[in-house]
């Protein structure tokens, strides 16, 4: 089973400022990382998938990278609707696999 | 529009069992696989399991293999979880998922299991 470890817990950051997460996985999956948000009270929403593609529809303010075991999320020039938890998760192999959660809070 | 409503949530008895439904609309139900994703109380999420297209291939998460079950009606367009020997561990709000690839592309609202007596 491949672990998720995603990281900071939190954050709390200014509006306009630049968001970073950090997931790292236990075994090399590729680029097979995906990401998501989950905003109060509301289903997850995909935001970027498999090959650090954005989903259609979502800003390009949200971007991704990495390959193999170290993968980062971003957010450039973070506004208040993007307050949330944000979630990655492996789909190299099964079971499929998230990361603990990164809440953002702004300021 | 891709739409998945679940049902079937609520309040049941530790060691009973439930069963959790999916309806879906706006695609091709029939020729994707489908999931199903578990939150609980300010908790996490956790791939419960996953069905392919004709239901030959069903996989799970290890720790909940023997409890849980899977299945799908594409005549109905409707996904299934039966959930047993349940403990209040598995309360939670319980996401079924459109996949794309490995990617959970479209969710429910989610319904809400709470194990309680």
């Amino acid at each position: 089973e491949t672990t998720v470890t995603q990281s900071p817990a939190s954050l709390s950051m200014a509006v306009g400022e630049k968001v970073s997460i950090s997931c790292k996985t236990s075994t090399d999956i590729d680029d097979d990382m995906n990401w998501y948000q989950q905003k109060s009270g509301e289903a997850p929403k995909l935001l970027i998938s498999e090959g650090n593609t954005l989903r259609p529809g979502v800003p390009s303010r949200f971007s991704s990278s990495g390959y193999g075991t170290d993968f980062v999320f971003t957010i450039n020039n973070v506004l208040l609707g993007d307050e949330g938890i944000y979630y990655c998760q492996q789909s190299d192999n099964v079971p499929l696999t998230f990361g603990a959660g990164t809440k953002l809070e702004l300021k | 529009e891709v739409k998945l409503v679940e049902s079937g949530g609520g309040l049941v008895q530790p060691g009973r069992s439930l069963k959790l439904s999916c309806a879906a609309s706006g695609f091709s139900f029939n020729d994707y696989w489908m999931g199903w994703v578990r939150q609980a109380p300010g908790k996490g999420l956790e791939w419960i399991g996953e069905i392919n297209q004709d239901s030959s291939t069903i996989n799970y998460t290890p720790s909940l293999k023997d409890k849980f079950t899977i299945s799908r009606d594409n005549a109905q367009n409707t996904l299934y979880l039966q959930m047993s020997k349940l403990g209040s561990e598995d309360t939670a709000i319980y996401y079924c998922a459109k996949y794309y690839g490995y990617t959970f592309a479209y969710w429910g609202q989610g319904t809400l299991v709470t194990v309680s007596s």
